[in-house]
């Protein structure tokens, strides 16, 4: 089956701390893989995308196809990153079955 | 502005009621979903649907059914609510491998 595991349920760090948000995929081929968003009371949001290679909101994920790994990174977190954030995948090919994982919460304390 | 958008905030039902979930999209995608939101769980793919009147089940189909008529309209059904199906329900859309546009959520308590 096609997984995706984030291994933390919550992240807790302090404001300017470095972030680094887990998120591992069973190997399939190449996946395409996400990360989305959810701050509070707002709707589900994409944040990044590993074949954009953008920065968004100073965040990052590289693909790691030897370990399986599209981790998220940011070098120094802010409260306004406080949210839960969910790495999805889609399979290789073009099957359009979008795959989520369980979520980490990331709180930022001042 | 794209816009995914799902019938009820809030839903109040009871054991055994036949429960509708209506959820719509102005972007003309091909792909819609419906997920449940669970603390700890995550997202759970409930069932997908490709085209009109094509669906797949997801991870976790039981209890529920689709109906996809028409393009922008995919329902999720609940034949009998239990109260192990309180939960938030999410609704998506994306065109071929794109990016998931979300609706606001349905809050659905079974009692």
């Amino acid at each position: 089956a096609q997984r995706v595991t984030q291994p933390e349920k919550l992240l807790s760090v302090f404001k300017g701390a470095p972030v680094e948000l887990k998120c591992n995929y069973s190997y399939s081929g190449s996946p395409e893989l996400f990360w989305y968003v959810q701050y509070s009371r707002q709707r589900l949001q994409l944040l990044l995308r590993h074949i954009s290679r953008e920065s968004i909101k100073g965040f990052t994920a590289d693909l790691n196809k030897g370990e399986t790994s599209f981790h998220l990174k940011k070098p120094f977190a802010q409260e306004e990153d406080s949210a839960m954030y969910y790495c999805a995948r889609l399979p290789a090919g073009g099957y359009n079955k979008l795959i989520f994982g369980a979520g980490t919460r990331l709180a930022v304390h001042p | 502005d794209v816009k995914v958008t799902q019938s009820s905030r809030y839903l109040v039902k009871r054991t055994g009621e036949k429960v509708f979930l209506e959820c719509v999209q102005d972007m003309d995608h091909e792909n819609m979903f419906w997920y449940r939101q669970d603390p700890g769980l995550g997202l759970r793919l409930i069932y997908f649907s490709y085209d009109v009147k094509m669906k797949e089940k997801g991870d976790i189909p039981e209890g529920y059914s689709v109906s996809r008529e028409k393009k922008e309209r995919f329902s999720l059904i609940l034949e009998s609510a239990s109260t192990n199906q309180t939960s938030m329900y999410l609704c998506a859309s994306s065109k071929a491998r794109q990016e998931a546009f979300f609706g606001q959520g349905t809050r659905l308590t079974v009692v």
